[in-house]
C-alpha cells in the first residue's frame, strides 16, 4: 500500500536558517502531493502541492519539487521566521492502489524557531 | 470566505453519553471526510461520503457514526463515548479529484470524562 516517510522531529531552528524538512513516499502510478501546516489547536491548512513528476509548488516562501526518480517531495525555506513554528505534514493521494480522495499522511515534523 | 465550520470548537462528555459533533461548508465540494487526531499524530479517516455514498474505513470503530443530511452537513455521531475517543475531531472537504487538496475545519476538541 501507499505510505509517505517524513523527517523525525521535532526540529529546532534559529530564526533566518535554512529549513529542509525531508519526505519520501511508496505509491504506484502517479499521485498528487501535498505539504499541509498545522499550527497549534488548528486544523490543517493547505501549503503548497504537486500534481506530476517535476513540478515545484511554492506558497510563503516555502517550496517543495516533486521528484518521481527519488519519490521524494522535500519540503525547503530559505530563511525561516517563529511564525513558521507549527507541525508539517507530508501526504499523498491518487495512486494506482489507492483512492483518488483520500490522503495518506506521514507522521509529521514539529518545527520550533527561536528568536 | 468560503470555508469548512466546526460546532463546537470544544465539546466535553461523560463516559458513555452520546456526543455530536458538527460540521459545515459553504464550498459546495462533493466529499466530506471526518478525521480524528490525537496528540502529536498524524490525522487519522475515519470516514468520508462522496455526496450521499458514505465510505467506511474498515478500522473505523462501530461506535462511530456518520449522517450527511444534505450537501453543505455532515455530523460525526459517537454512540457511547470512552476515554480512548478524547481527541480532536477534523472534518474536511474537496471536490474529489486525483489533484484536488483537501480543505480542513478548525477542529473540534473532544474530552471524556
Amino acid at each position: 500500500g501507499d505510505s509517505v516517510t517524513q523527517m523525525e522531529g521535532p526540529v529546532t531552528l534559529s530564526e533566518e536558517a535554512f529549513l529542509t524538512i525531508n519526505c519520501t513516499y511508496t505509491a504506484t502510478g502517479y499521485p498528487s502531493l501535498f505539504w499541509y501546516v498545522q499550527y497549534p489547536g488548528e486544523g490543517l491548512q493547505l501549503l503548497l502541492k504537486a500534481t506530476k513528476a517535476d513540478d515545484k509548488g511554492s506558497n510563503k516562501g516555502f517550496e517543495a519539487t516533486y521528484r518521481k526518480e527519488t519519490t521524494s517531495f522535500h519540503l525547503e525555506k530559505g530563511s525561516v521566521q517563529v511564525s513558521d513554528s507549527a507541525v508539517y505534514f507530508c501526504a499523498l493521494s491518487g495512486s494506482s492502489s489507492g483512492s483518488a480522495r483520500q490522503l495518506t499522511f506521514g507522521s509529521g515534523t514539529q518545527l520550533t524557531v527561536l528568536p | 470566505d468560503a470555508m469548512v465550520i466546526q460546532n463546537p470548537r470544544y465539546q466535553v462528555t461523560q463516559f458513555g453519553k452520546p456526543v455530536t459533533l458538527s460540521c459545515s461548508q459553504t464550498l459546495n465540494h462533493n466529499v466530506m471526510y471526518w478525521y480524528q487526531q490525537k496528540s502529536s499524530q498524524a490525522p487519522k479517516l475515519l470516514f468520508h461520503y462522496y455526496d450521499k455514498d458514505f465510505n467506511n474505513e474498515a478500522d473505523t470503530p462501530d461506535n462511530f457514526q456518520s449522517r450527511r443530511p444534505n450537501t453543505s452537513f455532515c455530523f460525526l455521531d459517537i454512540r457511547s463515548p470512552g476515554l480512548g475517543d478524547a481527541a480532536m475531531y477534523l472534518c474536511a472537504t474537496s471536490r474529489g479529484g486525483v489533484e484536488d487538496e483537501q480543505f480542513f475545519g478548525p477542529g473540534t476538541r473532544l474530552t471524556v470524562l
